[in-house]
């Protein structure tokens, strides 16, 4: 079946430690997205990409960094200079500037 | 700036009354309106969408949406809440005209009681 596949679902890490985060999708959309989800504050916008080596930054890219080298892919790297990374991630992905956005199952950070 | 706001933090209905989940927004163009659904440690799953034509936009889950362009909202109804109806729900927009950015409101948590 097609749809985004993230990894890992929960992951545990040391302050001072850079953590990667996987994204993958067959739905051979062109548009992918990270957002990150904090109780009561909805979800922010991390990066997104149109295309293929080509990305934007949001509204909370700061501590953060991600690549799209292939399409399917669009991994995210919470880097050590992020101050509270401990949040859920989540990726998805659109075929066409207003279509809606699919979503992965989430992973979720929690920095020790 | 685009914007959406989602005014209640909780909504409480009792199983097989009407439910109504509050969505406005603020677009500088044309507005691309979304509602969501999240169970818990979930991903969101897409519920409807409001790009342009009727008013009143029918969904999954027998879920709708009236889009109101003099008061910006976008509320999601349902005429008989089901207590599987409990989750999160999120409002989304993105501005057609000036930005490929999605902005989500804070979501509302709905609960029905049986």
């Amino acid at each position: 079946d097609g749809g985004i596949t993230q990894s890992p679902k929960y992951l545990f890490r040391k302050e001072g430690q850079n953590v990667t985060l996987s994204c993958e999708q067959n739905l051979n959309h062109d548009a992918m997205y990270w957002y990150r989800q904090d109780p009561g504050q909805g979800l922010r916008l991390i990066y997104y990409s149109q295309i293929v080596n080509d990305f934007q930054k949001g509204d909370i890219a700061e501590g953060y960094s991600v690549s799209r080298e292939k399409k399917e892919s669009f991994p995210l790297t919470v880097t050590s200079a992020q101050k509270n990374p401990t949040a859920f991630y989540l990726c998805a992905s659109s075929k066409t500037l207003t279509g809606e956005l699919f979503f992965g199952e989430g992973s979720r950070l929690t920095v020790l | 700036a685009q914007s959406v706001a989602q005014p209640e933090d909780q909504v409480n209905v009792a199983e097989g009354n009407p439910l109504t989940v509050k969505c406005t927004y603020s677009v500088s163009g044309n507005p691309y309106l979304f509602w969501y659904v999240q169970y818990p440690n979930r991903g969101l799953q897409f519920l409807l969408k409001y790009i342009t034509g009727d008013n009143l936009v029918k969904g999954s889950y027998g879920f709708e949406a009236e889009f109101n362009k003099s008061q910006t909202s976008f509320h999601l109804k349902k005429p008989s809440a089901l207590v599987s109806d409990s989750a999160l729900y999120f409002c989304a927009v993105r501005d057609g005209g000036a930005t490929n950015k999605l902005i989500f409101g804070t979501g509302t948590l709905l609960a029905v009681q049986p």
